[in-house]
């Protein structure tokens, strides 16, 4: 079955530390992967896409991978700050056509 | 620049009964989708439309009904309300998702009781 899965579990990490989280998928081979961020009771923000022909995307303290033979992609939040705290979704467009699938995220918390 | 705006924000219905959420796309974006997301889930793709058609839809029964109108705005509508239909629900826009991501309003948080 196809799936997209992030860690379930929590990440803690303290400010000024790189976050790293992952994402990795079964049964697809997408050309656009996206990453968002969501916060409590509000919808989620678009942060950066990669292409399949992209290893590396950087955007301010941003940077994603792309590592289609492993089928994973990796999003690093450099110098991390409590203001980072969130839930954050990688998607893929699946099925053809513009239906994105999301993972079930993330959750990210910056402790001073 | 208004983003994308949903209505209402919150909603508590009946089992039985019937709601129509309402969502206006980001100015200028033609396609929007529609999605559910449960407490601890990420996004499900409900449906997408673009030019007035249904174009996609994800794995939901046909209680779940939309509609796009001329000016890109968008319903969501969802008969025989059932316990298990209480979620968020997510209105995204977009112009070339592909190249642009996808913006989305706060939701509407709907209340099966």
């Amino acid at each position: 079955s196809q799936k997209i899965e992030q860690n379930s579990e929590a990440l803690n990490i303290q400010e000024g530390k790189t976050a790293t989280l992952t994402c990795n998928y079964t049964n697809y081979s997408p050309a656009y992967l996206q990453w968002y961020r969501q916060d409590p009771g509000r919808g989620p923000v678009f942060l950066l896409l990669i292409r399949e022909n992209e290893k590396e995307k950087r955007k301010e303290r941003l940077k994603v991978t792309f590592d289609t033979t492993l089928k994973q992609s990796l999003f690093h939040i450099t110098a991390s700050q409590p203001a980072d705290s969130a839930t954050y979704l990688c998607a893929l467009f699946t099925g053809g056509g513009n239906k994105l699938t999301f993972g079930t995220g993330t959750q990210l918390k910056v402790e001073l | 620049d208004a983003g994308v705006t949903q209505s209402p924000t919150h909603l508590i219905k009946t089992r039985g009964q019937q709601v129509t959420l309402r969502c206006s796309p980001k100015s200028g974006h033609d396609t929007v989708s529609w999605y559910q997301q449960a407490l601890g889930q990420g996004p499900q793709f409900i449906f997408q439309y673009y030019e007035e058609e249904e174009r996609q839809r994800g794995n939901f029964p046909d209680r779940f009904s939309g509609h796009q109108f001329p000016n890109y705005s968008s319903e969501l509508n969802v008969n025989a309300l059932l316990l298990g239909d209480s979620a968020l629900y997510l209105c995204a826009s977009s112009l070339a998702p592909r190249q642009n991501g996808y913006t989305f309003g706060s939701g509407t948080r709907l209340t099966v009781v």
